[in-house]
């Protein structure tokens, strides 16, 4: 089975600007799960899908958003970008809903802000 | 909210040695405890968790142990080899077992 994909790998973008970034999950899994790791801060949770809906939202202001195709594929948009936004930026799918379903993360999109 | 805390933040082991990283939580409900290791330029992946009716897991040369009263868990990897060199993150889950809260990550570095 192919594992996570996440495009783009690296990304730059100007302070103001907006961004999205892909992720494709695994074939089967309906649960996607976005986190930002930056460094000293380790990974937090941003929001997961499931089924094309939003089941769980991280504590980050509305400026983040996400959304689920009926495919899986999920998308993450970020609008008028900070410099506090540049991060790496993970995927992860599972086969469940439950807390205790394995996460499969993707390598990330590594996103520079300037 | 759920609280992971996450020690040491970096570790230096010399190979062979064995190596241990700890872990605390807030939340006593919680009761899945996962152990994910990310090696450079790659997502995190699950290498060994476990559940709160369990006091410990082995895996080959590693091993988690939890203290459900104390409410910390720890991992602990025997023989440590340079392959072992990544950063490690522990979790917890939320009282609904919702999702995930992960500490701030261990970085493990194996001196040969």
């Amino acid at each position: 089975k192919a594992g996570v994909t996440q495009t783009p790998r690296y990304l730059i973008k100007t302070r103001g600007q907006q961004v999205t970034l892909s992720c494709s999950p695994i074939s089967g899994h309906r649960s996607v799960s976005w986190y930002q790791q930056t460094p000293g801060q380790g990974l937090q949770f941003l929001f997961e899908y499931f089924s094309e809906t939003q089941r769980n939202k991280g504590n980050f202001p509305g400026r983040f958003s996400g959304r689920q195709f009926s495919n899986s594929r999920s998308e993450m948009n970020v609008s008028t970008l900070e410099l506090g936004d540049s991060a790496l930026y993970l995927c992860a799918s599972s086969p469940g809903t439950e807390a205790s379903s394995p996460l499969h993360f993707g390598n990330g999109t590594r996103l520079t802000v300037t | 909210g759920e609280n992971v805390e996450q020690h040491p933040s970096t570790l230096s082991v010399q190979e062979g040695d064995s190596a241990v990283i700890k872990c605390t939580y807030s939340d006593s409900a919680s009761n899945y405890f996962p152990w994910y290791k990310q090696e450079l330029g790659k997502g995190p992946q699950l290498i060994i968790d476990i559940r709160s009716n369990v006091g410990e897991k082995k895996d080959q040369r590693i091993a988690v142990t939890l203290n459900k009263t104390a409410k910390h868990f720890s991992l602990h990897i025997t023989e440590t080899q340079p392959e072992d060199s990544a950063v490690y993150f522990c979790a917890a889950s939320n009282l609904n077992n919702e999702k995930l809260t992960f500490g701030t990550g261990t970085r493990l570095t194996i001196i040969p």
